[in-house]
């Protein structure tokens, strides 16, 4: 197996446009989760799915974040408008439950101007 | 490429015994490592980072780059230790960007 895919890898946008980040977990995983890395405050936990459905959305920073999981081998997270704060390593993570090992994408690192 | 290796996916062991997760890595130049634990149903956090060498709930981690190894050890585990524990190292990637890879956890259980 290829691993967590995430694309694009690098992603460099104008403030205010819109940016979609995609994960394709491990076959077989029914947890997939997206993350958000800066040095500030380290990594934070966005939103986890289950069998493609959200179940914790808390993380999410506000409603310029959205995230879709139309399929088991799926996801994409959403930002517009884009903001600079928004810049950062956005990671997704897939497993096959939920409270074991995490196996983690790339990341896609996101810059904002 | 950088890696990060988790040898142990689960680990049991007795109340007030020590406890050590291991955590090799593979990189060319000078890594930053970190741990991360994961409570049940509580999100990911930052544990400790090598480079402030703190100690934080009485675990420790020392940077041996001649083993290339961060483990994570604590001289005697308490119950609410029970966790997923994550090793992380973030370097430069051939662009010159800061890239954080995980392993892939051990999950660590406290026997009462």
């Amino acid at each position: 197996d290829a691993g967590v895919i995430q694309s694009p890898r690098h992603e460099v946008t104008e403030m205010g446009q819109e940016v979609t980040l995609r994960c394709k977990p491990i076959s077989g995983h029914d947890y997939l989760f997206w993350y958000r890395q800066t040095m500030m405050r380290g990594l934070e936990l966005l939103i986890y799915f289950n069998n493609n459905v959200p179940i914790d959305d808390s993380g999410m920073p506000e409603d310029r974040f959205s995230a879709k999981m139309p399929n088991a081998s799926f996801s994409t997270l959403k930002i517009q408008p884009s903001e600079p704060r928004d810049s950062a390593v956005y990671f997704c993570a897939s497993s096959w439950d939920r409270e074991y090992e995490q196996y983690f994408g790339p990341g896609t690192r996101l810059t904002v101007t | 490429a950088q890696r990060v290796t988790q040898p142990e996916k689960l680990l049991s062991v007795f109340k007030g015994a020590p406890v050590e997760l291991k955590c090799n890595y593979s990189y060319s130049g000078s890594p930053e490592l970190f741990w991360y634990v994961q409570y049940s149903r509580q999100r990911l956090q930052l544990l400790l980072r090598h480079i402030s060498r703190e100690s934080i709930k009485g675990f420790t981690a020392d940077l041996n780059k001649g083993e290339t190894s961060f483990h994570l050890k604590k001289p005697f585990a308490q119950e609410e230790d029970s966790a997923m524990y994550y090793c992380a190292l973030s370097g430069l990637d051939n662009f010159g960007n800061e890239k954080l890879t995980f392993g892939t956890g051990t999950r660590l259980t406290i026997i009462p």
